[in-house]
């Protein structure tokens, strides 16, 4: 099974800051890897996929890069709707596996 | 617009079993591959099935093989979890997510199960 390593656990940011997420697989995933982001009390929502489309309707202040083991998130500029937390997910190898998560918290 | 909505979750107690549903809507159906996913209570996500569009090829997590099926009725645009011999561990909320060539672009709001005596 391969393992997803998400940090860090916890981003504390201001409006307005960039942020970056850092996703490690413990094995090539080649560019088989999304991101999704998840609000308390919510359903995940697909941002990035094959590690750097985005999803219907996300903005192009988020963005994802990386291939094999090494993938980043990358929000420009921090919107109040941003906070929230994010996964990471890989479908190179059944089963398919998410990481731990990065809570994006208000400083 | 697609629509996921799950049914069928509640509180069980160890050792017994539950059905839960998922209606599709604003997509066809037949034409996707679909899955359940979990949440354990202030954890992260947990993928726990897969099915395909005919449901000839299923796929199930190791923590749920042989206590868990997954099926499909594409007549009736809906997808269904048979759960049995629950466990306190599989105290989740349970969506069911469209895929995206194995990845998940729809998911529905989530139905909580409850395993406790």
């Amino acid at each position: 099974e391969i393992v997803l390593t998400q940090s860090p656990a916890t981003l504390s940011l201001s409006p307005g800051e960039k942020a970056t997420l850092s996703c490690r697989a413990s094995q090539s995933v080649s560019s088989s890897l999304a991101w999704y982001q998840q609000k308390p009390g919510h359903a995940p929502r697909l941002l990035i996929y094959d590690a750097s489309n985005r999803a219907t309707g996300i903005p192009g202040r988020i963005s994802g890069s990386g291939s094999g083991t090494d993938f980043t998130l990358t929000i420009s500029s921090l919107e109040p709707e941003d906070f929230a937390v994010y996964y990471c997910q890989q479908r190179s190898n059944w089963p398919v596996t998410f990481g731990g998560g990065t809570k994006v918290e208000i400083k | 617009e697609v629509q996921l909505v799950e049914s069928g979750g509640g509180l069980v107690q160890p050792g017994g079993s539950l059905r839960l549903s998922c209606a599709a809507s604003g997509f066809t159906f037949s034409d996707y591959s679909m899955n359940w996913v979990r949440q354990a209570p202030g954890k992260g996500l947990e993928w726990v099935s897969y099915i395909s569009v005919s449901g000839d090829n299923k796929y199930y997590a190791d923590s749920v093989k042989g206590r868990f099926t997954i099926s499909r009725d594409n007549a009736k645009n809906s997808l269904y979890l048979q759960m049995n011999s629950l466990r306190a561990e599989d105290t989740a909320v349970y969506f069911c997510a469209k895929s995206k060539t194995y990845f998940f672009d729809y998911w529905g709001q989530g139905t909580q199960v409850t395993v406790s005596s």
